[in-house]
């Protein structure tokens, strides 16, 4: 089965920074990855998802994920953090044929002033 | 298009009682997802539809736990008799297409097991 790993539980940075979250996933064939955004007391909004095609993609608010099959990877970016980007970021992958979508555990970004 | 709506937002209980939780998914969408997210565990699947059918429920975790979806409007997720570890957010979502594509949350349930 599927299973996606985000390895930073909690990740700090200063507003205006650059960031980047960690993805690796680990599935036989090409899943379907998606990076959701939980803000507290929220449920989860899409951000961005890979299905095929270019490997860089593009999301809401500012954000960019690139599909790197040689590490599994699919790591989200954003050039510039804003305040309002605090939250929990859930890395998602799918599997087409049966719906079982699994989570990893979710990294909980803090912005500083 | 109002969202996917989950009632209550908040609910405690005490062990042994039953416990209720709604979702209105939204209109036209085939899919319906219920979730669980504790610190522990994370998110985890508990079950989902597809047309108002349980596809599959092998992510609920017992049989004090039940789900239905009546028509294609309105699911249940029940917990008979509960628990303090069923203490969670649970949340519903719902789909088009399933997981190759976008799942719209709820604002999720909180319950609390005392």
């Amino acid at each position: 089965a599927q299973s996606v790993t985000q390895p930073d539980i909690h990740i700090t940075v200063s507003e205006g920074a650059s960031l980047e979250l960690r993805c690796n996933y680990s599935y036989g064939a090409t899943p379907y990855l998606f990076w959701y955004v939980q803000s507290p007391g929220q449920g989860l909004q899409l951000l961005l998802k890979y299905f095929s095609g270019d490997t860089l993609v593009q999301g809401i608010k500012g954000f960019e994920a690139e599909f790197k099959r040689s590490q599994s990877s699919f790591n989200l970016r954003k050039p510039s953090v804003h305040w309002s980007d605090a939250a929990e970021y859930f890395c998602a992958v799918g599997e087409g044929n049966n719906n079982d979508m699994r989570f990893g555990a979710g990294t909980r970004l803090t912005v500083k002033p | 298009d109002a969202g996917v709506i989950q009632s209550p937002r908040h609910e405690v209980t005490e062990m042994g009682q039953e416990v209720t939780l709604r979702c209105k998914p939204i209109s036209g969408h085939d899919y319906l997802f219920w979730y669980r997210q504790t610190m522990m565990r994370g998110l985890e699947l508990l079950i989902y539809f597809n047309n108002n059918v349980p596809i599959d429920d092998s992510g609920m975790p017992e049989d004090r736990f039940s789900a239905k979806m009546p028509n294609a409007s309105f699911s249940t997720l029940k917990i008979q008799p509960s628990e303090p570890r069923d203490s969670a957010v649970y949340f519903c979502a719902s789909s088009p297409t399933g997981t190759t594509g976008e799942l719209f949350f709820g604002e999720g349930s909180r319950l609390t097991v005392l």
